[in-house]
């Protein structure tokens, strides 16, 4: 079973949608992440929590909001959708003795239309 | 600012060895991470350099300068599955990961 799980893998919505995109691990890790890839550009943070109670903001926050519901499930939402949010979205925990290391979800492909 | 420079693409020939650059220029500075990312799927962790020298890992080993804001992550007896882009990223003072756009890797038979 994977360690870092995300759902939905793949969402086609329209312009001014509400989404939820929700990661849940298995790691028992206390740091999780969000990100977005972009072709051509490199991985850019969104949110970030490093407890259940811990929430900060990214480089790229604008647009997006996240919920740490238990210390294995971090939500990112998007209120209001619009095209320059289609992109790859990727959820990642750290932890552990090793707790710079990043273990990634497989990634939910957003497209807005 | 922060940023991580990188090639975007490089091409080599299956059995031969080729060596991908990072420079790296981060607010404080907690180590040097490499990534290896097939495409539409997730990065996987390679490697982490937090001191000066080489770090060999089987295929793999990577290689970090501190004065020089310099790495390069080595790849030796390539095979066709090492097609892939590999990620540099900096880990800066607030233990945040800053990421290249990545080094999109091609091999020919």
């Amino acid at each position: 079973d994977a360690d870092v799980t995300q759902t939905p893998r793949n969402r086609i919505t329209k312009t001014g949608k509400r989404i939820m995109l929700e990661c849940s691990q298995t790691k028992g890790h206390d740091r999780m992440y969000w990100y977005r890839q972009d072709p051509g550009l490199g991985l850019r943070l969104i949110y970030y929590s490093f407890d259940v109670k811990d929430i900060n903001k990214g480089e790229i926050s604008d647009g997006y909001s996240v919920s740490r519901q238990a210390q294995a499930k971090f939500s990112l939402s998007l209120e209001s959708a619009i095209p320059n949010q289609t992109a790859l979205y990727f959820c990642a925990t750290s932890g552990g003795l090793f707790y710079n290391e990043q273990f990634f979800g497989p990634g939910t492909r957003l497209t807005v239309l | 600012g922060q940023n991580i420079d990188q090639p975007t693409e490089m091409t080599a020939t299956e059995g031969a060895i080729v060596q991908i650059n990072c420079t790296y220029q981060t607010s404080g500075f907690n180590g040097l991470f490499w990534y290896q990312q097939h495409a539409g799927e997730a990065p996987t962790f390679l490697s982490y350099n937090v001191l000066d020298g080489l770090e060999e890992k089987g295929r793999f080993s990577s290689f970090l300068s501190r004065s020089k804001g310099y790495s390069y992550l080595l790849l030796k007896e390539l095979q066709m599955k090492d097609s892939a882009s590999y990620l540099c990223a900096g880990l800066d003072s607030n233990y945040q990961l800053i990421w290249g756009a990545g080094t999109k890797l091609i091999i020919k038979p």
